[in-house]
């Protein structure tokens, strides 16, 4: 299984600033994905980070709001702009082999938006 | 859009308790993985079903995919205070949603000793 990590751990964000999120794997992987957990909530998909092209939004986020970037296949970043407090959640990198049916989370960033 | 309906929302049983996880759809999935999650703390993967019938063990833990691949159940036998934690199944339509998962909205696990 492939080890994720991701950057920060936590933050605390005043409404209107933006905070990127890094995630770091410590080998190549085809898929990568984000996803967030609003509290007492489950998890669900925001995008599909794309290596080298636009990521592909899920019905209710956009791309102004949550921008991705994912330069090589073992990194990628999500911002989320121009917070509100209805943004404090959970978000979640995860990553896929294509061929695997194995899909792995990183720890997660808990954001919190004043 | 696939929903996945997970029950119990709840479970708080004593330690040596045997208990069942239900995860129930509509619609079908080509393959349903499980996860557990303590607090912050990400998704940890337990086991992915793939074939419709298919029964997994993990130790005190079994998983299975029903027939129709439209339901998975996780089994539990005698359970300990260290499976206390959120128990999450998620599914995948495959195709063109490869990688997509569709989360059931958990069941949280209290094991009392």
């Amino acid at each position: 299984s492939a080890v994720i990590s991701q950057k920060p751990s936590r933050d605390i964000c005043q409404r209107g600033t933006s905070l990127t999120i890094q995630c770091q794997v410590d080998s190549q992987v085809t898929m990568m994905f984000w996803y967030r957990q609003q509290p007492g909530q489950s998890l669900t998909l925001i995008a599909t980070a794309n290596q080298g092209s636009e990521a592909t939004y899920e019905s209710g986020f956009v791309i102004d709001k949550f921008p991705i970037s994912r330069p090589n296949l073992t990194f990628s970043t999500l911002t989320v702009s121009n917070m509100s407090p209805e943004d404090s959640s959970i978000y979640l990198c995860s990553v896929r082999q294509v061929h695997s049916y194995e899909q792995y989370f990183g720890p997660g960033t808990r954001l919190t938006v004043t | 859009t696939q929903l996945l309906e997970q029950s119990p929302q709840f479970l708080s049983i004593q330690e040596g308790e045997n208990l069942t996880v239900y995860c129930n759809s509509s619609s079908v999935f080509s393959s349903l993985q499980w996860y557990r999650q303590e607090p912050g703390e990400g998704p940890v993967l337990l086991v992915t079903v793939v074939t419709g019938g298919e029964v997994k063990k993990l130790k005190r833990l079994t998983f299975q995919f029903g027939d129709a691949r439209k339901d998975s159940s996780l089994h539990i036998t005698a359970a300990q205070p260290g499976d206390t934690g959120l128990y999450l199944c998620a599914g995948e339509d495959g195709g063109t949603s490869y990688g997509k998962l569709t989360f059931g909205q958990g069941t949280i696990l209290t094991v009392h000793p």
